[in-house]
């Protein structure tokens, strides 16, 4: 069965470091992964997805994941944070191309940028 | 649409109703999903319909809740004899074979 662990219910970062946060993932097949940001009051928003090629992949508003098969890893990065990047950020999985086309998600991620 | 719209956007309820939310896919996306979001917690898979397959129901949590879909266009979401523990953010999505999932804003359940 397809499962997704985001370890770490919040995550404090300065405002201008760099941000790392985790998400390690299982599926029997191949994996298509993503991220979503959820602001305060309003819906999820896609961010990047990783379905082949290059394991660096980039995103919306600067994000960037890094797909890492042997880790079974999709950390989403960022150079330099934000304090508007403060939200809620979710990593999924499915199970593709020929597996199930049900997404599961983590149970998220909690981003604090502090200014 | 431009995008998944989902309707009511609020809904209250008492105890013990019937209640029926609605979800508009994003045109041309065959895949519609429906998770749920209590408060402070992640996404729960509820149900999806991927174009005229059977739908996965493997994640509706009991006979009480149904989903039905006609083609690939609006679905919707029933829940008989609403408990309190049926509160929370009822979410939809849909996509395209492939792609990543676009969300509506959600319809927030209160059962009273």
């Amino acid at each position: 069965a397809q499962s997704v662990a985001q370890p770490e219910d919040q995550v404090n970062v300065a405002e201008g470091n760099p941000l790392t946060v985790k998400c390690t993932y299982s599926v029997s097949g191949n994996p298509y992964l993503f991220w979503y940001v959820q602001y305060p009051n309003r819906g999820l928003q896609f961010l990047l997805k990783y379905i082949t090629g290059d394991n660096l992949v980039k995103g919306s508003y600067g994000f960037e994941a890094e797909f890492n098969k042997s880790q079974t890893s999709f950390h989403l990065k960022k150079p330099s944070a934000l304090v508007s990047d403060s939200a809620l950020y979710f990593c999924a999985v499915r199970d593709g191309p020929s597996g199930t086309y049900k997404y599961i998600f983590g149970t998220g991620t909690r981003l604090k940028v502090l200014a | 649409g431009a995008g998944v719209s989902q309707s009511p956007s609020n809904k209250v309820t008492e105890k013990g109703k019937d209640v029926e939310l609605r979800c508009d896919p994003i045109s041309g996306h065959t895949a519609l999903y429906w998770y749920r979001q209590r408060l402070g917690q992640g996404l729960e898979f509820l149900i999806y319909f991927q174009g005229n397959s059977a739908p996965d129901k493997s994640g509706l949590p009991s006979d009480r809740f149904s989903a039905e879909r006609t083609g690939e266009s609006v679905s919707t979401l029933t829940i008989q004899r609403t408990q309190q523990e049926d509160s929370a953010v009822y979410l939809c999505a849909s996509a395209t074979v492939g792609g990543g999932l676009f969300f509506g804003s959600g319809t927030q359940l209160s059962v009273l």
